[in-house]
């Protein structure tokens, strides 16, 4: 199957500072990616749908402007958490839709293996 | 909105054994797709089946297969001869269709059962 992966895999940053985490799908081009946050022992929540080329769309309840999302290419979106605080220490998962993918058109979202932010 | 709900919060059977996962959901839209993903350790999510809305047949893979339901919107996983390599957390997700005019296209996942292989 595709593959999606994500740097880091896991960092440490200071209350204040920002932090961006990429998205990359490897053999296949990704139209649209989407961020999810978990927190321990709990479900995936969608943070953003993120459309190369044109803006992301955030769910409700998500700042647009602490969680600054780009996709500049078909094969790369990323995740920028600005001016980080304890609170936002959390897993963050991207995914990646392969158009191309399953029967009839239907499509398949592929994971990354997640990125483990702390802040201090 | 539509969300998912999965009742067991933690399930343990026996090697070999079988073991079903339930999963019920809520929504007013007719098309749509329904998925189980498994996250062990690792917390790499991982794609265990998928079943389409429009398709009466219950999707199958291997020794996983599920029981839809529309009319009572229930989406129940059944993992046949239980292996060591099944302990995981288990997730049961919608996505809207890209005919439903739902526009959503991210899934909406259940909180989750965290599944037990008992040696």
């Amino acid at each position: 199957g595709a593959v999606v992966s994500q740097h880091p895999s896991r960092v440490i940053c200071k209350s204040g500072t920002s932090v961006k985490i990429e998205c990359r799908s490897l053999d296949f081009q990704a139209t649209t990616m989407f961020w999810y946050r978990q927190f321990p022992k709990q479900s995936l929540m969608l943070m953003a749908t993120s459309n190369e080329g044109s803006k992301a769309t955030y769910e409700q309840g998500v700042e647009k402007d602490k969680f600054l999302i780009n996709h500049a290419s078909l094969t790369l979106s990323t995740l920028t958490v600005t001016s980080a605080h304890p609170e936002d220490s959390s897993f963050y998962i991207c995914s990646a839709r392969d158009w191309a993918s399953g029967e009839g058109g239907q499509e398949t979202q592929y994971f990354g293996p997640g990125t483990r932010l702390l802040v201090l | 909105a539509q969300t998912v709900t999965q009742s067991q919060p933690e399930m343990s059977v026996q090697e070999a054994e079988t073991v079903t996962l339930s999963c019920t959901y809520d929504t007013s839209e007719s098309d749509y797709y329904l998925f189980w993903y498994k996250q062990p350790p690792s917390r790499q999510m991982i794609l265990v089946i998928r079943q389409e809305a429009y398709k009466q047949q219950n999707a199958t893979e291997n020794r996983f297969s599920v029981n839809f339901q529309k009319a009572a919107k229930s989406f129940s996983l059944k993992i046949s001869d239980s292996q060591l390599g099944d302990a995981a957390m288990y997730f049961c997700a919608y996505r809207s269709s890209m005919y439903s005019g739902g526009g959503a296209d991210g899934l909406t996942f259940g909180k989750g059962t965290h599944l037990i292989i008992q040696p």
